[in-house]
C-alpha cells in the first residue's frame, strides 16, 4: 500500500525550532518529487516547499523562505522539514505529498494525514 | 502571483448535479486539478489534468477547464459526497503550486 505517515508536530513557542518527518512506504520514494502543504485551522490549503528527486534542487513558499528548509533520505524513505523562527501564523495541520515525474504531473496524487504543529507561548 | 477563485459554499439536494467554479486569469491555458476533503482527514485528488479522474474515483466526477474558469462537476450527488473541494493548479511563480480557497459542498 501505497502510504506517506508524518511525525513530530506539536506545541511549541514563539521563536522555536521544530522538525517534522514524513515515512514513505509502498513506492520508489527517490523517484517522487515531495512537498509540504500546510493548513492553518479553518482555513484553505496553502504550499509550503518542494524537493526534487535526488534533493538537489528545492522552492520554498514567500512565507517560509529563510526560516524552514526541505530535505530527504531517499535511503530511509523519508522527508523533512526542519522549521526554525516559527511564529503564530505557522500554526496549521502539514501535510507532506508527493507529485509524479514519469510522466510530470503537478498534482498531489498521495497525501499524509497530517500533523499538528501549534506556536504559542 | 496567481489567483485561483472559488464560491465558498454550494448547496445541492441529493441526486442532483453539483457544479463548483475555479476563476483565474486565462486559467484555461494550465491544467486543473482538484481535491475533496472530508473533515478531519487529508486531501484526496479526484481530478486531475482538468477531466481526468484517478483510478478508484467514480465517473460521477468531472472536470473541464477554458477560458477563465474551470468547472468539478459532481453528478447524482450522494449524501457521502459533503466535503470541502480545493482547485489547484501549477504557476511560475514564486509560490507555483496554488490552491483556491475552497467550496464547502453541502448536501441538502
Amino acid at each position: 500500500e501505497v502510504q506517506l505517515v508524518e511525525s513530530g508536530g506539536g506545541l511549541v513557542q514563539p521563536g522555536g525550532s521544530l522538525r517534522l518527518s514524513c515515512a514513505a512506504s509502498g513506492f520508489t520514494f527517490s523517484s517522487y518529487w515531495m512537498h509540504w502543504v500546510r493548513q492553518a485551522p479553518g482555513k484553505g490549503l496553502v504550499w509550503v516547499s518542494r524537493i526534487n528527486s535526488d534533493g538537489s534542487s528545492t522552492s520554498y513558499a514567500d512565507s517560509v523562505k529563510g526560516r524552514f528548509t526541505i530535505s530527504r533520505d531517499n535511503a530511509k524513505n523519508t522527508l523533512y522539514l526542519q522549521m526554525n523562527s516559527l511564529r503564530a501564523e505557522d500554526t496549521a495541520v502539514y501535510y507532506c505529498a508527493r507529485t509524479t515525474v514519469i510522466p510530470w504531473s503537478d498534482a498531489f496524487d498521495i497525501w499524509g494525514q497530517g500533523t499538528m504543529v501549534t506556536v504559542s507561548s | 502571483s496567481y489567483v485561483l477563485t472559488q464560491p465558498p459554499s454550494v448547496s445541492v439536494a441529493p441526486g442532483q448535479t453539483a457544479r463548483i467554479t475555479c476563476g483565474g486569469n486565462n486559467i484555461g491555458s494550465k491544467s486543473v486539478h482538484w481535491y475533496q476533503q472530508k473533515p478531519g482527514q487529508a486531501p484526496v485528488l479526484v481530478v486531475y489534468d482538468d477531466s481526468d479522474r484517478p483510478s478508484g474515483i467514480p465517473e460521477r466526477f468531472s472536470g473541464s477547464n477554458s477560458g477563465n474558469t474551470a468547472t468539478l462537476t459532481i453528478s447524482r450527488v450522494e449524501a457521502g459526497d459533503e466535503a470541502d473541494y480545493y482547485c489547484q493548479v501549477w504557476d511560475s511563480s514564486s509560490d507555483p503550486w496554488v490552491f483556491g480557497g475552497g467550496t464547502k459542498l453541502t448536501v441538502l
